[in-house]
């Protein structure tokens, strides 16, 4: 079955640390793979995307990510944390389902920054 | 560009009474349309997704129902909330031929 996994429900990282947060699909073709962002109380934000082509997608708020098709991963890093990047950050891949195109999320994983 | 607009952002209701949540699209024509529920550490669950008028899929056997009266309107409704229904319910749209969501702001259901 299609599914997307977040194996961290949560990450706690002290600010100006690097992150990275896994993302794991299963999925019988190459998936459109998604990160978005959710602030406390909001809806989801983009930010960013991989469809086809060049495998490191950079995305908004200085966040990156890396497409691994032999380990069905879609990791998203950044390189220094801010304590503005506190959120909610859930990966999905968009898969058919009876001729419709289907978004699909993982659970989430929460982030802490630590001063 | 597409704008989700949803309410009510907060809703407190009763066991029993029936819901009604608004979703509308402002900025674009024919979107598909999505209610997702999101539950605490549990992540979006994608309830209905709507792709033209009158056209609704359920993902999941519930309580609730979806309708889609005009191109730009989605509504989730129940006819008795049960506590289960208690939640954070998203709306969300995306255009045709485009695979990025944009999402509402989000309404709170809680169901005393």
């Amino acid at each position: 079955a299609q599914s997307v996994t977040q194996p961290d429900i949560h990450i706690t990282v002290s600010e100006g640390a690097s992150l990275e947060l896994r993302c794991n699909y299963s999925y019988g073709a190459t998936p459109y793979l998604f990160w978005y962002v959710q602030s406390p109380g909001q809806g989801l934000q983009l930010l960013l995307k991989y469809f086809s082509g060049d495998t490191l997608v950079q995305g908004i708020k200085g966040f990156e990510a890396e497409f691994k098709r032999s380990q069905s991963s879609f990791n998203l890093r950044k390189p220094s944390v801010h304590w503005s990047d506190a959120a909610e950050y859930f990966c999905a891949f968009r898969h058919a389902s009876g001729g419709s195109y289907i978004p699909t999320f993982g659970r989430g994983t929460s982030l802490i920054v630590h001063p | 560009s597409q704008t989700i607009h949803q309410w009510p952002a907060t809703l407190v209701q009763p066991v029993g009474s029936p819901l009604s949540l608004e979703c509308t699209v402002e900025g674009t024509s024919n979107p598909n349309l999505y209610w997702y529920r999101q539950a605490a550490g549990r992540g979006l669950q994608l309830l209905f997704y709507s792709v033209g008028i009158g056209q609704i899929s359920s993902e999941v056997p519930q309580n609730l129902s979806a309708s889609r009266p005009q191109d730009r309107q989605f509504i989730l409704s129940s006819k008795k909330l049960l506590l289960s229904d208690s939640g954070f319910y998203l709306c969300a749209g995306q255009n045709s031929g485009a695979n990025v969501l944009t999402f509402g702001a989000g309404s709170r259901l809680t169901v005393l």
